[in-house]
Formats: C-alpha cells, structure tokens, sequence
C-alpha cells in the first residue's frame, strides 16, 4: 500500500522556467514531509522539509508547499538549471518511518 | 568526512558466498536503515535500528541479517543471495522521530 505517491515519472523543463514536482499522500498522521534529490547509482541527498503545521518553506530557488486539507506536496525550484536535472522523491514521516514516494524525473532542457 | 559513509561502494558477490554491508554516520544521531532500492521500484525500508534496537523488520527475507552494534554502526550480513538481490542498497540516519533521513551512498550490489 502505497502511502506517498508521485503520480508523473517524468518531467521535462525549459532552464530558466520554473520546476513543479507534485506529491500526494494518504496518512493523516504524517508529521513531516521531505523532498530528496538523487542522481544515478548514488545516494539520496536531504533538499528541504515542512512541517505539517506550516504550509509553506523557502530556501532558496526550492519552495515547498503543503496543502493538508488535500493530502499533497508540491516542490517549485525556480529558475530551474540544467544541474537539477535529477530524480526527485518525496518522504512523509511518522513517529521514526520514512514513506518515499516513487519519484520523478527530473530534465532542465539548457 | 561525510555525514553517512557506506563500504564498500561496489561489491559483485556469487549466490554462496557471505559478505557484509557497512554503514558509519557521524551526525550524532540515534536511529539507522537499511534501504533498498531496485530498479524502477520504489525505496524499500529492510530495517530500522532505534538506540541500537531494532524495531522494523519488513518481512525480509533470513539471508539478510543486520546488526547494530552501537548508534553508529550498521551492518548488513550477507549470504546465499539470490540475483534478483541485486540492487543498490542505501543506509540512512535521523534522530528518531526529528528532522529528515541523511542517507550514505549506497553499495550497489550484484549477485552472480
């Protein structure tokens, strides 16, 4: 049972526009969510987080909101760069466990 | 020296032989994973060590044995794999309950 979904595998984007990635999820009781970047054959890196008190954390050129009343996580990176070109997952906890999403890929198109 | 540290990064292993996964993290926290992630396939949590404890076990099967010496140690034992084993596999850490997962990079593993 898929928890966390990232319902588009891929998506493509022109440098300089912006980047929407969109996450959804189904426990009310997650209490915090993660974004995570990740390239080939390594490990994932740790990118911003939200509580599930707030609605909205900036760092950066990487905004993520979150609508609890709709169950979803969205990521804006603006302007996006070739270099973001990555597959991006979001993670929704719980007490200590970590729920990953199934990721999307990520294209910044130069 | 970076905050998750796996050994080693690549390892070709035949289906009787017995290896061993490490995993160090030096950020002071108290909770360990060992992920697993295959091709096309979402991140698989194998187990969790709380205060060295362990207190996941997702229906893993016996050829993988984890251990947890102290809150900064992980290891994941090896033996008579299968090759559809072969993935990457992702060792993580947090403070329990607190803040995101930092993970290592991973081993990626190939059974032959």
């Amino acid at each position: 049972d898929q928890q966390v979904k990232q319902n588009s595998p891929s998506l493509s984007v022109q440098e300089g526009r912006i980047s929407i990635l969109n996450c959804d999820y189904t426990n009310s009781m997650f209490d915090y969510f993660l974004w995570y970047k990740k390239y080939p054959a390594e490990g994932p890196t740790f990118l911003i987080s939200i509580s599930s008190i707030k609605d909205k954390n900036e760092d950066g050129r990487f905004t993520v909101f979150l609508n609890k009343s709709a169950k979803h996580l969205s990521l804006h990176i603006v302007p996006s760069q070739p270099g973001d070109s990555a597959v991006y997952f979001c993670a929704a906890l719980t007490g200590n466990q970590f729920y990953f999403g199934t990721g999307t890929s990520l294209t910044v198109i130069p | 020296e970076t905050g998750v540290t796996q050994t080693p990064r690549h390892l070709v292993m035949g289906m009787t032989n017995k290896k061993s996964l490490k995993c160090e993290q030096h950020l002071g926290h108290n909770a360990m994973y060992w992920y697993k992630q295959s091709a096309k396939k979402p991140l698989e949590l194998m187990f969790v060590y709380n205060f060295k404890e362990q207190t996941e076990n997702n229906s893993v099967p016996s050829r993988f044995s984890p251990e947890c010496p102290n809150s900064s140690h992980l290891f994941l034992h090896l033996h008579t794999l299968q090759p559809e084993d072969s993935a990457l596999y992702l060792c993580a850490s947090s403070q329990y309950g607190q803040g995101a997962a930092f993970f290592g990079q991973g081993t990626r593993l190939t059974v032959v």
